[in-house]
């Protein structure tokens, strides 16, 4: 089970808004640590999508948006895309692990 | 641009130890901005996160590996390693290794960008 906890799936139809939340607790999201959230495409790599809860690496389009509160932080996709159908992973630091934690991920469908 | 590539065995029997190397290409793996860092995946599961280390050779690692990990840096090679001993099939997973910046005066609380392509070791006799 994972520390960060995230919907199994979510869908969506094309052009339509998607959100994914990622629940923590206080020793983690709660305690103030930032959140980052990543996209894995099938079969590749884990890709940066959002760092520090709301900021976009350059090359990430602007359909990607982080927020975040108190114990839980959320991921939006508007206008969704066929392309965008994969499982996302949030992350934070756990200050009782003294390290990285993920959620356990969300896939995104796409009807 | 960074490139990170992981390598080593596909294929490791139980109670051994598995070795892999993460080799960094197009950028110093001795940055003062940046640790070095190592992420499984079992096939279908989530992302877990196994340990750190910085050039010096300052690391540290997920404690529910019950330190199992050792986690070392070649500056010479541009290259960090992993080891984790007597691995059960528990351990099959795609292994990645990313760079882990340090900001705003912290080195541990950011994010892994970015990743290699991971490589497969299966645990079987």
């Amino acid at each position: 089970q994972s520390v960060l906890t995230q919907p199994p799936s979510v869908s969506g139809a094309p052009g339509q808004r998607v959100t994914i939340s990622c629940t923590g607790t206080s020793s983690n999201i709660g305690a103030g640590y930032d959140v980052h959230w990543y996209q894995q495409l099938p079969g590749t790599a884990p890709k940066l999508l959002i760092y520090d809860n709301i900021n976009r690496p350059s090359g990430v389009p602007g359909r990607f948006s982080g927020s975040r509160s108190a114990t839980s932080a959320s991921l939006a996709i508007s206008g969704l895309q066929a392309e965008d159908e994969a499982d996302y992973y949030c992350q934070s630091y756990d200050s009782s692990l003294s390290g990285s934690v993920f959620g356990g991920g969300t896939k995104v469908t796409v009807l | 641009q960074l490139q990170l590539q992981e390598s080593g065995p596909g294929l490791v029997k139980p109670s051994e130890t598995l070795s892999l190397t993460c080799t960094v290409s197009g950028g110093s793996i001795s940055s003062s901005s940046y640790y070095w860092g190592w992420i499984r995946q079992p096939p279908g599961k989530g992302l877990e996160w196994i340990g750190n280390i910085y050039y010096s050779g300052s690391t540290y690692d997920n404690p529910s590996l019950k330190s199992r990990v050792t986690i070392s840096v070649d500056t010479s090679k541009n290259q960090f390693s992993l080891k984790l001993s007597s691995v059960t099939a528990a351990d099959t997973a795609v292994y990645y290794c990313a760079r882990h910046p340090c900001s705003g005066g912290s080195c541990h609380r950011n994010w892994f960008d970015p990743w290699g392509q991971g490589t497969l070791v299966t645990v079987s006799s």
